[in-house]
């Protein structure tokens, strides 16, 4: 199965500051890459999310990356604020016909990303 | 709220009972999943279903069941056998994973179940 590694674990900045979280895959047949946000207390929600033929994927603060050969992504937060404050998970995916591997999310640990005012 | 709806918020269990936790969505989506979530693990796979009728043990299955007999519900079991059940679970739905359609999940609000 597939195996899933963010770092860091846990991040700490200042408001305005940039973050940076990590998520690194095993499975080299993934071509799916969302990343989740859960606030505390409240369900996990997608944020961003890459397909595999695209390297590089942007939205207002966020942006993701993916670096399919070194099979790792990563997910940009720029100028980030105190709401900016949950817990962050990738979750890559081999999606496509083809058994009951397919459409299973693999959740990496979650990174908690705590923003100071 | 999201479409999927888990009942109840809390739950508490005593030694040796099955509990029965819901999931409802009426998102018109074929699959569904339930995940684990303890502090510092993040969300662990308990079990999903693509389809109707059909289901699949995920990576902690041991000491849970689940049922799929109607495309808008997929309750999930925690039995007896379930040692350390104590955690928060969430229940997720998700268009079919086929070729070319994202896999976006959405989750309900949550239960979290306790050990009396």
């Amino acid at each position: 199965g597939e195996n899933v590694e963010q770092h860091p674990s846990t991040l700490s900045v200042q408001e305005g500051d940039s973050a940076v979280i990590k998520c690194t895959y095993s499975d080299s047949a993934s071509n799916y890459f969302p990343w989740y946000k859960q606030e505390l207390g409240k369900r996990p929600q997608l944020i961003i999310d890459i397909r595999s033929n695209v390297g590089e994927k942007k939205d207002q603060r966020i942006a993701v990356t993916l670096n399919k050969t070194a099979k790792h992504f990563s997910l940009h937060i720029t100028e980030t604020q105190p709401e900016d404050s949950a817990v962050y998970f990738c979750a890559p995916l081999k999606s496509g016909a083809g058994g009951t591997s397919y459409g299973k999310l693999t959740f990496g640990q979650g990174t908690i990303l705590t923003v100071h005012p | 709220d999201g479409g999927i709806t888990q009942s109840p918020k809390y739950l508490f269990r005593k030694e040796g009972q099955n509990v029965t936790l819901s999931c409802e969505q009426n998102l018109n989506h074929d699959a569904m999943y339930w995940y684990r979530q303890d502090p510092g693990q993040g969300l662990r796979l308990i079990y999903y279903s693509q389809i109707v009728n059909d289901f699949q043990k995920g990576d902690i299955a041991e000491g849970y069941s689940v049922s799929r007999e109607k495309k808008e519900s997929f309750p999930l079991t925690v039995t007896s056998a379930q040692k350390n059940p104590t955690a928060f679970y969430l229940c997720a739905s998700s268009m079919r994973g086929l070729a070319g359609v994202k896999n976006i999940q959405y989750f309900g609000a949550g239960t979290r179940l306790s050990v009396l």
